[in-house]
């Protein structure tokens, strides 16, 4: 059963729109999410993260928004470039537990 | 220093074999983790250490076998591993004190089972 879905297994976006990716959760515990970026033959990068208790947190060209009601997240990420091109995956998490469970993972393409 | 290494970058190893895979960090994180990814999915969570103790193993098969020497440095010890054992193996470290930490990961490993 996953918990962590993201149900876009690819994004193409033209350089310097908006990506925005999406990601949705079951468990009603879950109150820490995060996303992260990966390249190919490499570890994931943390990108931002949010806590239940706020329903978005900005850092440069990332936003994440958080709809506890609807059990959504998402990642825009403004304006989009080409470095951004990349599998991101979301992440959630339980206060008080090591256990983060990641989701299936969206391959963005920014185009030139 | 926010990096966490692994060693080796890759490894073929075969059913008999004996191998171990090696992780260090040195940002003070009390809490790591082991994961394996097999392509096109996800990372799977398969141990966490925190503060040198093992806290979980998400029902890892026994040829599997962690190790926390210090709070920098953990092992994976790989003994009869399967060919669907081959996957890349990554580490991760975060803070361990609070409950939102964010997770640093290394390169992973690559391992293949022949």
């Amino acid at each position: 059963d996953q918990q962590v879905k993201q149900n876009s297994p690819s994004l193409s976006v033209q350089e310097g729109r908006i990506s925005i990716l999406n990601c949705d959760y079951t468990n009603s515990m879950f109150d820490y999410f995060l996303w992260y970026k990966k390249y190919p033959a490499e570890g994931p990068t943390f990108l931002i993260s949010i806590s239940s208790i706020k329903d978005k947190n900005e850092d440069g060209r990332f936003t994440v928004f958080l709809n506890k009601s609807a059990k959504h997240l998402s990642l825009h990420i403004v304006p989009s470039q080409p470095g951004d091109s990349a599998v991101y995956f979301c992440a959630a998490s339980s206060s008080g537990t090591y256990k983060y469970i990641f989701g299936t993972g969206t391959r963005l393409k920014v185009l030139a | 220093d926010t990096e966490v290494t692994q060693t080796p970058k890759h490894l073929v190893m075969g059913m008999t074999n004996k191998k171990s895979l090696k992780c260090e960090q040195h940002m003070g994180h009390r809490a790591m983790y082991w994961y394996k990814q097999k392509a096109k999915k996800p990372p799977e969570l398969m141990f966490v250490y925190s503060y040198e103790k093992l806290s979980i193993n998400e029902s890892v098969p026994s040829r599997f076998s962690p190790e926390c020497p210090n709070s920098s440095l953990l092992n994976l010890h790989l003994h009869a591993l399967q060919p669907e054992d081959s996957a890349l193996y990554l580490c991760a470290s975060s803070h361990g004190g609070s409950n939102y930490n964010e997770q640093f990961f290394g390169p992973g490993t690559r391992l293949t089972v022949l």
